[in-house]
């Protein structure tokens, strides 16, 4: 596709749920990665898959994290039994060669209450 | 830990001066460097890439590397109020890696 995209936009779950965050690269980029932005803070490194490499998982903050990248492309980002500490926009960014800066998606703003 | 450090801001210019945005960081290893734009409620958007010491122009952009300092900086000539924004300083190591986010600074650029 032209951009990274990641669905849904926004959602809200109740504490305690699972929630699913999905990631569709730019086609051909064969990185991906996921960041965290809590309200007022930077951006947290979660994970990152390269081609078809074991993923990166050093920066997942707890079991309670998964994430998988299916034939190479889309990207799911599992969070399980949600916590309101999990409250924050969940950022897919994707890259095509070697030292190239990201290209973020527009992010998910997960709100648990 | 590796950490990159900027100042928080807000920096305020006037609208056709130049703005100044610093960035140091603690991995002595780092061999790629990138500025980012982010807008309220928007995701960061990649302005500036930099992997040489010295200055790189792009438009009214310019980025300066000075690895022996741990220092990387982003000058805005001509700043406009569509400049205003929080501008994220990342940087990362050789290939494929993940890059380290400082937490940005607020430009605010008034007319």
């Amino acid at each position: 596709g032209a951009g990274v995209s990641q669905s849904p936009s926004n959602k809200v779950t109740e504490k305690g749920k699972d929630v699913e965050l999905r990631c569709d690269p730019i086609s051909g980029h064969t990185a991906l990665y996921w960041y965290r932005q809590s309200l007022g803070q930077g951006l947290e490194f979660l994970i990152y898959f390269q081609g078809n490499s074991a993923p990166d998982k050093s920066g997942l903050p707890s079991d309670r994290f998964s994430a998988e990248r299916t034939g190479g492309s889309v990207s799911t980002l599992t969070i399980q039994r949600t916590q309101q500490e999990d409250s924050a926009v969940y950022l897919c960014a994707s890259s095509s060669r070697d030292r190239d800066g990201y290209t973020f998606g527009s992010g998910t703003r997960l709100t648990v209450v | 830990q590796k950490e990159v450090e900027q100042n928080s801001g807000p920096l305020s210019v006037p609208e056709g001066a130049i703005a100044s945005l610093n960035c140091t960081y603690s991995d002595r290893g780092s061999q790629s460097f990138f500025w980012y734009r982010q807008y309220s409620g928007k995701s960061p958007e990649l302005i500036m890439s930099i992997y040489s010491n010295g200055d790189k122009e792009d438009g009214r952009f310019t980025a300066q590397l000075n690895k022996a300092s741990q220092y990387v900086s982003l000058l805005i000539r001509d700043s406009q109020p569509s400049d205003s924004a929080t501008y994220l300083c990342a940087v990362g190591g050789s290939g494929y890696s993940t890059l380290t986010f400082g937490k940005g600074t607020m430009l605010l650029v008034s007319p």
